[in-house]
């Protein structure tokens, strides 16, 4: 059973206003991911971390920050909250062992700024 | 350019009937393909994954056929029951860095 908790789950906040989405894994994951989805959108990678202090960009650009001090912790921070940020932020996480490429996903947060 | 496309925004199916869903991709250095499944307000959950070395994968009520010359996947389940109404996505991944790349999601609705 895949252990990955986001919180908080739901998030109403106003512009400008400084935010942290945390995620935490307890399955000892070397890789985690944040993604942004939009309804009937494909998920979008937007942070990715293949190990401690190692972080990098996804794809989709994003004025989120992250951090990967510790193995299971990947927190996503927004500096400065604005309505075009308002998406559901998933957290998910892999490992690198055999040929199985799949990644267990947390709850999700859904973030909408006003 | 979307490299993996899930032409179907919803599908509607009858109870008990099968249930078909596509995915179409560009990219020919994919060589891993996964489905999930997503519920409103939750994250993502694996269903079944198949690689590019085979054509088939079972688990269950689920079947996966993957077609490599047509860049096309389908997603069988067999037989369809109310819990299967969500947004089924398809990712495909070459591998090499461990990123998934996703579709856009199908809603799948099973009518009682």
């Amino acid at each position: 059973e895949a252990d990955i908790y986001q919180t908080p789950r739901y998030l109403v906040i106003g512009t400008g206003k400084k935010i942290t989405l945390e995620c935490s894994q307890t399955m000892g994951h070397d890789k985690m991911y944040w993604y942004q989805q939009d309804p009937g959108m494909e998920l979008h990678l937007i942070h990715y971390s293949y190990g401690v202090n190692s972080t990098e960009k996804g794809d989709l650009s994003s004025e989120s920050t992250v951090s990967r001090i510790r193995t299971e912790h990947f927190p996503l921070t927004l500096e400065s909250a604005r309505p075009s940020h308002t998406s559901q932020y998933l957290c998910a996480s892999s490992e690198s062992r055999g040929v199985t490429y799949e990644q267990y996903f947390g709850p999700g947060t859904r973030l909408t700024v006003t | 350019d979307q490299q993996v496309k899930q032409n179907s925004p919803s599908l509607s199916v009858q109870e008990g009937r099968i249930s078909i869903l596509n995915c179409d991709y560009t990219n020919s250095m994919f060589d891993y393909f996964l489905w999930y499944k997503k519920y409103p307000a939750e994250g993502p959950t694996f269903l079944i994954s198949i690689s590019s070395i085979k054509d088939k994968n079972e688990d269950g009520r689920f079947t996966v056929f993957l077609n490599k010359s047509a860049k096309h996947l389908s997603l069988h389940i067999v037989p369809s029951q109310p819990g299967d109404s969500a947004v089924y996505f398809c990712a495909a991944t070459p591998g090499s860095n461990y990123q998934l790349i996703w579709g856009a999601g199908t809603k799948l609705i099973i009518k009682p």
